[in-house]
């Protein structure tokens, strides 16, 4: 079964600084993607970033980026010049057909 | 319609009530899912749609928990005899494709408090 990891419960940036979010996950799947998600309080999941598990080049959207290792089955974020609306709970997620799986989120603080 | 729909935003229900939990997914996607959420937790896996069909109802908690979805459009979840251990908010999602790859698209959750 496949599981995803994520080790920081919570984090906190000084605004416009660079924060990483960290994610593992466990699959014997080769095909496969991968996705941030973020929660605002308002709850709505919004997708932040998605990464195809074929594809070498690390994903990027604007600010943010991703650090992908397949061998590791690492998947990190990092969030470049942070700002006030940055603030949610981060979700990595893994999908394979039609399995969607959330690791436990971490929350993300960001200090103005 | 613009996005995913659900609705009651918040339930409160008196334990051994019956509740229904309903999710308007947007128009034309093929694939639905239904999570549920306890404060502070990731979202687990409950249920997914393609189209009508259920094809995976393997994180169901219980027989209490059920899911429909008749015409491949709306789809409810409804919780029978609840139980304190219920409350929790319950996201549903809505993709264009099969799931895989897809981007999902999120409600705002309906929060299940049972006193």
């Amino acid at each position: 079964a496949q599981t995803v990891t994520q080790s920081q419960p919570e984090m906190s940036v000084q605004e416009a600084e660079t924060v990483t979010l960290s994610c593992t996950y466990d699959t014997s799947e080769s095909d496969y993607y991968l996705f941030w998600y973020k929660q605002p309080p308002s709850r709505q999941m919004i997708l932040v970033i998605r990464q195809e598990a074929y594809k070498q080049q690390n994903a990027t959207e604007n600010r943010f980026s991703v650090n992908f290792q397949k061998a590791a089955k690492s998947f990190s974020l990092k969030i470049s010049d942070s700002q006030l609306g940055d603030a949610a709970m981060y979700f990595c997620v893994f999908n394979r057909d039609d399995k969607i799986i959330f690791g436990k989120g971490t929350r993300l603080h960001i200090l103005p | 319609g613009a996005g995913v729909s659900q609705s009651p935003r918040y339930k409160v229900a008196k334990r051994g009530q019956d509740v229904a939990l309903r999710c308007d997914p947007i128009s034309g996607h093929v694939s639905l899912f239904w999570y549920q959420q306890a404060l502070g937790q990731g979202p687990e896996f409950l249920t997914y749609f393609q189209n009508e069909a259920q094809l995976d109802k393997s994180g169901l908690p219980s027989d209490r928990f059920f899911a429909e979805r008749p015409e491949g459009s709306v789809s409810t979840l409804k919780i029978q005899r609840t139980q304190q251990e219920d409350s929790a908010v319950y996201l549903c999602a809505s993709s264009l494709g099969s799931g895989f790859g897809a981007e999902a698209f999120f409600g705002q959750g309906t929060r299940l408090t049972v006193v």
